[in-house]
């Protein structure tokens, strides 16, 4: 166990529609980093929060968006939902500037 | 741009044996370079960091080493046992605060 929780496990919707999926990272950690997993893509930085700003950006679509709370939660909206966002969304947190800590991950399917 | 190449052939071996893992990388100069494992599913799990001054690195039956002339780091699992099926994955530093990129991974089947 990572100490990162992801929630939900698992997300069905339709296309168009809009999702958050939601991360706490691991106890004192500030950094929280979003990726995307597809099957014939490996895994994508999306983007990254550091104590509440953003601090990187990935290859992340427009549509996609993030925010980290005070609290150091963090949530990743993707609205206007296509079937190629079918994927693997894992949240990572850390507290150094080298080892990520995963979540167990979101698995989004868009129908 | 930026490139990270790993073995996307499955590396099949044999329990006890030893599997050798390759990572190579281009347009890079990363501060440190770090191996991930990754069930089917599950989240990348932490294995080793080693830094561009150190030559070689070890954890249990794990070592790694990193030649940065070559642009290249090599991953040995020794005495391998069907537990350490999985897929594992290279990342590098593309920035100051920590962002990584990592290869594709190569999964390794060990069989008894």
């Amino acid at each position: 166990d990572s100490g990162v929780t992801q929630t939900p496990k698992h997300l069905i919707t339709a296309t168009g529609q809009r999702v958050t999926l939601r991360c706490s990272p691991r106890s004192g950690d500030l950094s929280v980093y979003w990726y995307q997993q597809s099957l014939d893509q490996g895994l994508q930085f999306l983007i990254q929060y550091y104590n509440g700003e953003e601090r990187a950006k990935g290859n992340i679509l427009e549509r996609f968006s993030a925010q980290q709370f005070p609290d150091l939660h963090s949530e990743l909206n993707l609205s206007s939902l296509e079937l190629g966002d079918s994927a693997l969304y894992f949240c990572a947190s850390s507290s150094t500037r080298n080892e990520q800590f995963f979540g167990p991950g979101t698995r989004l399917t868009v129908l | 741009s930026q490139k990270i190449e790993q073995n996307s052939e499955a590396l099949n071996i044999q329990e006890g044996k030893t599997a050798t893992l390759t990572c190579n990388y281009t347009n890079y100069s990363p501060a440190y370079l770090q191996w991930y494992r990754q069930d089917p599913g599950r989240g990348p799990v932490f294995l080793l960091l080693i830094r561009e001054n150190e030559k070689e690195k070890r954890k249990e039956r794990l070592k790694v080493t990193f030649d940065t002339t070559l642009k290249q780091s090599l991953f040995h699992i020794t005495a391998s046992q069907p537990a350490d099926s999985a897929t594992y994955l290279c990342a590098l530093p593309t920035d100051s605060w920590g962002k990584l990129q990592f290869g594709a991974g190569t999964q390794v089947v060990v069989t008894p």
